[in-house]
């Protein structure tokens, strides 16, 4: 089975710090990409890799930041944190391009900025 | 813009009846359609696909439906589980640009 796992289940920062979330998969796939989902607005996109160091803007990319340094590994970074960026946080791997076909996602990390 | 929405936000069924969910688009343009399961806790999971040149494609206990006249899209569940209980997002694909709806939360009584 694919399986996506994310570093943490729960985290609590304060505003302005530099926060990493961490991402790995284990099926060599190409694609990978961060999400937030907020009650009422779902699965909105970060930021998307289709490669090694790699990376495009996705809908909502201001106030964040990505890393692809090894094919299985992408971290989404949150430079100075703020509370409006308190989420739920799902990064999600796929062998197909943009939605084009299943994606298969970690457990989300729910994120607290105080 | 796109929209990608849910005719409701909840919905309640009693085990054993059919569970039909329902999603809009706005994009007629959109040729390929997924429909997500989310368990409380977890990350969503694939259920089913379509492609615009399909009106349905069945798995197991599930059935999709897409009606491209109107722009909607239907997730059937043939007799709910307990287990079926979740959220259900659709998604829709346009070109390189991809919009998950904003879910419907199915509830399965004992």
């Amino acid at each position: 089975d694919v399986k996506v796992t994310q570093s943490s289940r729960y985290l609590v920062k304060r505003t302005g710090e530099k926060v990493f979330l961490e991402c790995v998969q284990d099926m060599d796939h190409e694609n990978m990409f961060w999400y937030r989902q907020d009650p009422g607005l779902g699965l909105r996109l970060i930021y998307f890799s289709y490669d090694v160091k790699m990376k495009e803007k996705g809908d909502i990319p201001e106030g964040y930041s990505v890393s692809r340094e090894k094919k299985e590994r992408f971290s989404l970074i949150l430079e100075s944190a703020s509370t409006n960026q308190t989420s739920m946080y799902l990064c999600a791997s796929s062998n197909e391009f943009l939605g084009r076909g299943t994606q298969y996602f970690g457990p989300g990390t729910r994120l607290t900025v105080l | 813009g796109e929209s990608v929405g849910l005719h409701l936000p909840t919905l309640s069924v009693q085990e054993g009846d059919n569970s039909i969910i329902n999603c809009a688009y706005s994009n007629s343009a959109s040729d390929y359609f997924i429909w997500y399961k989310q368990e409380s806790g977890k990350g969503p999971q694939f259920i089913i696909d379509i492609r615009s040149n399909m009106d349905k494609r069945q798995g197991q206990r599930v059935t999709v439906l897409l009606n491209k006249t109107v722009k909607h899209l239907s997730l059937q569940i043939a007799a709910t589980q307990p287990g079926d209980s979740a959220v259900y997002f659709c998604a829709e694909t346009t070109g390189n640009q991809f919009y998950f709806g904003t879910g419907t939360s199915l509830t399965v009584i004992p």
